[in-house]
């Protein structure tokens, strides 16, 4: 079985500073991908960033790093320079290489404080 | 932004009565998702398909079928609503799988379904 664990449920952090999001997973897949997700209140999911578990460099998109860590199962998100349109739910995701199935961390809320 | 439509965006419907949720898509994506979202559990898949009339179950198909006769359409049907199924429902499309990376999953506005 595929399993995403979030185990912060929810976080506080400065303006400006750098934050780090938890998430490990559990596949007994060798190919698979790992994925954050964005939900602001509004209610729509943003796609923020990629990690293939055979991409032996860490993903960055912008502010958004992903720390791979693959003996550790962990793959958790690191945003620098935190603002206030950060404040949302960030979910953690996986897909396994064979059956095209994402499966879902319960997420964690992030409030950026000014 | 990718061209992903939900229909309805909100219903509000009676136990026993059926539903159906519809998914339209303009990116001509190959696999597309049904999943719902309920407070403390995130996302759960549904459904999915990876091609027209190729569909499969996800961890929580209980209750749920769907169908895909068009590429661009893909059909959530709750037979017969349970106040269980208040939720709110959400589709995605992606086009290739992960060993063919990178990989994006695109998600649509969502559908909040309310049974009462």
């Amino acid at each position: 079985a595929q399993k995403i664990t979030q185990t912060q449920p929810g976080m506080f952090v400065q303006e400006k500073e750098a934050v780090t999001l938890d998430c490990t997973y559990d596949t007994s897949d060798q190919s698979y991908g790992l994925f954050w997700y964005k939900q602001p209140s509004s209610g729509e999911m943003i796609f923020l960033i990629y990690q293939g578990s055979y991409d032996e460099q860490n993903a960055t998109e912008g502010r958004y790093s992903l720390n791979f860590q693959k003996a550790r199962k962990s793959a958790n998100l690191v945003i620098s320079a935190s603002q206030l349109g950060d404040s949302a739910m960030y979910f953690c995701a996986m897909i396994g290489a064979n059956f095209n199935k994402f499966y879902f961390g319960s997420g964690t809320k992030l409030n950026v404080k000014p | 932004d990718a061209g992903i439509t939900q229909s309805p965006r909100h219903k509000v419907t009676e136990t026993g009565t059926p539903v159906t949720l519809r998914c339209h898509q303009t990116e001509n994506h190959r696999y597309m998702y049904w999943y719902r979202q309920d407070p403390g559990h995130g996302l759960r898949l549904i459904h999915y398909s990876y091609g027209v009339k190729d569909t499969d179950k996800g961890e929580v198909s209980d209750g749920y079928s769907v169908s895909r006769s068009k590429t661009e359409d893909f059909l959530l049907t709750l037979e017969s609503a349970t106040s269980s199924q208040t939720s709110v429902y959400f589709c995605a499309i992606s086009e290739s799988t992960v060993l063919a990376g990178p990989y994006e999953q695109y998600f649509g506005p969502g559908t909040r379904l309310t049974v009462t």
